[in-house]
């Protein structure tokens, strides 16, 4: 069984705030980590899509980084806004014969002004 | 381009009856994928396909679930006999097959679907 993790389950921050989370996955077999972003009764879009140990991606005050030796990825969001208020989840691949995700429970943002 | 399409985007059934969903993918995506959400199991895949082909059903809870997909552009997931327990949001997403695994599944905006 592939277990992704995410934690906090959920997080409550003042605008403002910096803010990051965790997305714990198996280390073993790793081909690539996605990101999503979902907003409340909208559909989950894409942020990032991670290969490389070490890598580093950013989109605006959001980024992300990657460690596949020890099976994690954090996700930063800096200066929180209202409208970042969501729930953000993390995929990952196990191995390059299997084409489909597997989705952890997400992490829910919640930023008060 | 319009994006993954679902339809319909709410649904409500009495137990026993037979529930079809409905996904249009974007043009040209070779994947097709049909997720259930609920609160207890988060974002579940149930069943991809790819050139209209199945590939993996396993997360395809019972025989109740059957999944089709008849040409590049339309599938439809069904249950039949609905039961309350499958009452979730069931979402359809898409995506290209070039770059796999790296490739970005594009969701459709899912069907609420609550079995009485």
């Amino acid at each position: 069984i592939l277990n992704v993790e995410q934690s906090p389950q959920s997080l409550h921050v003042q605008e403002g705030d910096s803010t990051n989370f965790t997305c714990s996955f198996p280390s073993s077999n790793f081909y690539a980590l996605h990101w999503y972003r979902w907003e409340t009764a909208k559909s989950p879009e894409a942020l990032f899509v991670m290969t490389l140990n070490g890598d580093e991606k950013k989109k605006g005050r959001i980024s992300a980084t990657l460690n596949t030796k020890e099976g994690y990825s954090y996700l930063y969001i800096k200066g929180s806004q209202p409208e970042d208020s969501a729930t953000y989840l993390c995929a990952f691949y196990k191995s390059y014969n299997t084409d489909k995700l597997i989705f952890g429970t997400g992490t829910r943002l919640q930023v008060f002004p | 381009d319009a994006g993954v399409i679902q339809s319909p985007r709410h649904e409500v059934t009495e137990m026993g009856q037979e529930v079809t969903l409905r996904c249009k993918p974007i043009s040209g995506h070779d994947y097709l994928f049909w997720y259930r959400q609920t609160m207890m199991r988060g974002l579940e895949l149930l069943i991809y396909f790819n050139n209209n082909v199945p590939i993996d059903d396993s997360g395809m809870p019972e025989d109740r679930f059957s999944a089709k997909m008849p040409n590049a552009s339309f599938s439809t997931l069904k249950i039949q006999p609905s039961e309350p327990r499958d009452s979730a949001v069931y979402f359809c997403a898409s995506s290209r097959s070039e770059l796999q695994p790296q490739e970005t599944q594009y969701f459709g905006p899912g069907t609420r679907l609550l079995v009485l």
